[in-house]
């Protein structure tokens, strides 16, 4: 029963293509984010979803583009892919408490992008 | 803005030793402050947080950190560490709206026998 699952896990592909990444969570949360993490480890926030609205937008080249079908899923689009765009993407919730997101993330897997 | 500083990229120790791993932070308002761990090719896992109340918080796996307003600090301990404690170690602190973590670079623990 994972909470909230990524895919693909891993993704190796060549510059210029485009290439989405999928995230779902079981846990019933309203709020839903994509995390950038480079080869140095660190992690940065790309976006924020509350109830399928836009929340947070980083600076974040406008080649990444979210999408929420439903509270359930965040998917990330990225257009044109960069060398720079090599990096685990991870997915993550979190219950809203009264416009405080201040509770537990929950993180999945992530996703190994590699592009040549 | 609100950022958080860790002060040691590496620590090395042995099984059984105690560690502790710091963390700085910086906010003008009144911050939260989280302490995750991802273990190798896995996401990150909730060790404890502060929100408010006592300064000394426990966590999951015998974790204890305590939040220092004076000292901008919420430093990492654990009295005797194990193998399986090998990670990387990450302190956060809330953004100034409440909506997002702002996560340090990470301290990578190698604990060995």
């Amino acid at each position: 029963d994972t909470a909230v699952s990524q895919t693909p896990k891993y993704l190796v592909t060549q510059m210029g293509n485009d290439k989405s990444i999928k995230c779902e969570q079981n846990l019933g949360h309203d709020t839903m984010y994509w995390y950038k993490q480079d080869s140095k480890k660190f992690l940065k926030i790309m976006f924020s979803y509350n109830n399928k609205e836009l929340i947070i937008n980083e600076t974040v080249p406008n080649r990444f583009s979210p999408k929420s079908p439903d509270k359930a899923h965040l998917n990330l689009h990225i257009n044109s892919l960069e060398l720079g765009d090599s990096a685990v993407y991870f997915c993550a919730s979190s219950q809203d408490r009264g416009g405080l997101r201040l509770e537990t993330q929950y993180f999945g897997p992530g996703t190994r992008l590699l592009v040549l | 803005a609100q950022s958080v500083t860790q002060l040691d990229s590496q620590v090395p120790v042995f099984e059984e030793a105690p560690v502790e791993l710091r963390c700085n932070y910086s906010s003008s308002v009144s911050v939260y402050l989280f302490w995750y761990v991802q273990y190798p090719n896995q996401g990150l896992q909730l060790l404890l947080k502060y929100l408010s109340g006592s300064t000394l918080v426990k966590g999951i796996n015998g974790f204890e950190a305590e939040f220092n307003k004076s000292q901008t600090s919420f430093h990492l301990r654990k009295p005797s560490v194990h193998i399986s404690d090998t990670a990387e170690y990450f302190c956060a602190v809330s953004n100034q709206a409440g909506t997002a973590l702002i996560f340090g670079k990470g301290t990578t623990l190698s604990v060995s026998s």
